[in-house]
């Protein structure tokens, strides 16, 4: 079975350029959650869903950020304008929600901002 | 609110040696308990999980933890570790009746000596 996918596995780009971050879920999964991964940090929650919905975006660091669900398979992390600082790891995790299942996650993509 | 504590950042073994991850959680109930492992480049692979029962729990890659509850703890053992088991370990908590939202420790970098 397919697990989480995510894209691309690295970027780079300069500051101030608009990134977005690419999630699948693992089919029959209708929980996603972002993670962002740097040294000083650790592993913070951003934001997650529940059919397709945001239950809770407390963890997105600024408006610089936004997620979307366009649909129940399909997640987005967009960053504009990007900066140095956001540099870092961002994983996304799908688990089915209710259940008593752990959260999957993807291999990540990391980020490099200029 | 919940929290983990993995207060050893690093610890480095020797192959064949027996292995003990700590982990310390705050949380007014029975927490869902969660041990994760990534290795580099890689997302996190859950290698065990703790909702009830049997307080000792079997996971993937011969890693067992046992849920110690007038401890607030639930420490990962092996009995005999490979060069392979080199990665980083994360414990989590999670509210019961839920894997929606995890918390993580920082979590404990393992190097393996030949």
């Amino acid at each position: 079975d397919a697990g989480v996918i995510q894209s691309p596995r690295h970027e780079v780009t300069e500051m101030g350029q608009e990134v977005t971050l690419r999630c699948k879920l693992i089919s029959g999964h209708n929980s996603l959650f972002w993670y962002r991964q740097t040294m000083m940090r650790g592993l913070e929650l951003l934001i997650y869903f529940n059919n397709n919905v945001p239950i809770d975006d407390s963890g997105m660091p600024e408006d610089r950020f936004s997620a979307k669900m366009p649909n129940a398979s399909f997640s987005t992390l967009k960053i504009q304008p990007s900066e140095p600082r956001d540099s870092a790891v961002y994983f996304c995790a799908s688990t089915v929600q209710g259940g008593n299942q752990p959260q999957h996650f993807g291999d990540g993509t990391r980020l490099s901002i200029l | 609110a919940q929290s983990v504590t993995q207060p050893d950042i690093h610890i480095t073994v020797s192959e064949g040696a027996s292995l003990e991850l700590r982990c310390n959680y705050s949380y007014g109930a029975t927490p869902y308990l969660f041990w994760y492992v990534q290795s580099p480049g890689q997302g996190l692979q859950l290698l065990l999980k703790y909702f009830s029962g049997d307080t000792l729990v079997q996971g993937i890659k011969g890693f067992e933890a046992e849920f110690k509850r007038s401890q607030s703890s639930f420490n990962l053992r092996k009995p005999s570790v490979h060069w392979s088991d080199a990665a980083e370990y994360f414990c989590a908590v999670g509210a019961p009746g839920s894997a929606r939202q995890l918390t993580f420790g920082s979590g404990t970098q393992l190097t393996v000596l030949p």
